[in-house]
């Protein structure tokens, strides 16, 4: 089975403060992605990598960069947390090719909390 | 530009019995894949079922199913026996043909099975 894990469920830090979120897969999957989820917003993605040091803004990338060095590791970094990135994010892993339809594997979240 | 709707906030069905998901959605592109997941309180998101715009039979995995009608643009999950388990939020997403697509996800439903 595919694991996708998330470094922390919870996380409180205070606004100003630079977080980083990591994510770590056991798949060698090529593309990763990070999320945000807000209620009745659904899933928003903030940026993905389709390869080791390639990175794609997303939707929403106003206020986060992402680090890939590694394969396996695709991180999140709030450059300076306000209260507006208080959110849950998810991170998520998909193979490439053939065809369509490899689905995203996903880790179990982190709860943020900028106080 | 892609996007998924679901129009349904909130669900209530009785246990045992079967309930339609409501996903529609929006694209110029010829080959896409739409896919639905499960979210659990817990936050994991859990893969269910796949329909590729190719696909001449509708997919069916277990007790899901998936209505897709293309000429409507619509890709509706049924699930069949209801399960207290089956109580979580569900979102509907969608994927264009190439191999690093970004995949676009609705608002989500959140489905509640009654004792």
């Amino acid at each position: 089975d595919v694991k996708v894990t998330q470094s922390s469920r919870y996380l409180v830090k205070r606004t100003g403060e630079k977080v980083f979120l990591e994510c770590v897969q056991d798949m060698d999957h090529e593309n990763m992605f990070w999320y945000r989820q807000d209620p009745g917003l659904g899933l928003r993605l903030i940026y993905f990598s389709y390869d080791v040091k390639m990175k794609e803004k997303g939707d929403i990338p106003e206020g986060y960069s992402v680090s890939r060095e590694k394969k396996e590791r695709f991180s999140l970094i709030l450059e300076s947390a306000s209260t507006n990135q208080t959110s849950m994010y998810l991170c998520a892993s998909r193979p490439v090719g053939p065809g369509i339809n490899q689905p995203q594997h996903f880790g179990d979240g982190t709860r943020l909390s900028i106080l | 530009a892609q996007k998924i709707t679901q129009t349904q906030p909130g669900m209530f069905v009785q246990e045992k019995e079967a309930v339609t998901l409501d996903c529609t959605y929006d694209t110029s592109d010829p080959s896409y894949g739409l896919f639905w997941y499960k979210q659990p309180s817990s936050g994991e998101m859990i893969f269910l079922i796949y329909q590729g715009s190719y696909d001449q039979q509708n997919a069916t995995e277990g007790r899901y199913s998936l209505n897709f009608q293309k000429a409507r643009k619509s890709a509706n999950l049924v699930i069949s026996a209801s399960q207290l388990g089956d109580s979580a939020m569900y979102f509907c997403a969608m994927r264009k043909d190439t191999n690093a697509g970004k995949s676009t996800f609705g608002d989500g439903t959140t489905l509640t099975v009654k004792p």
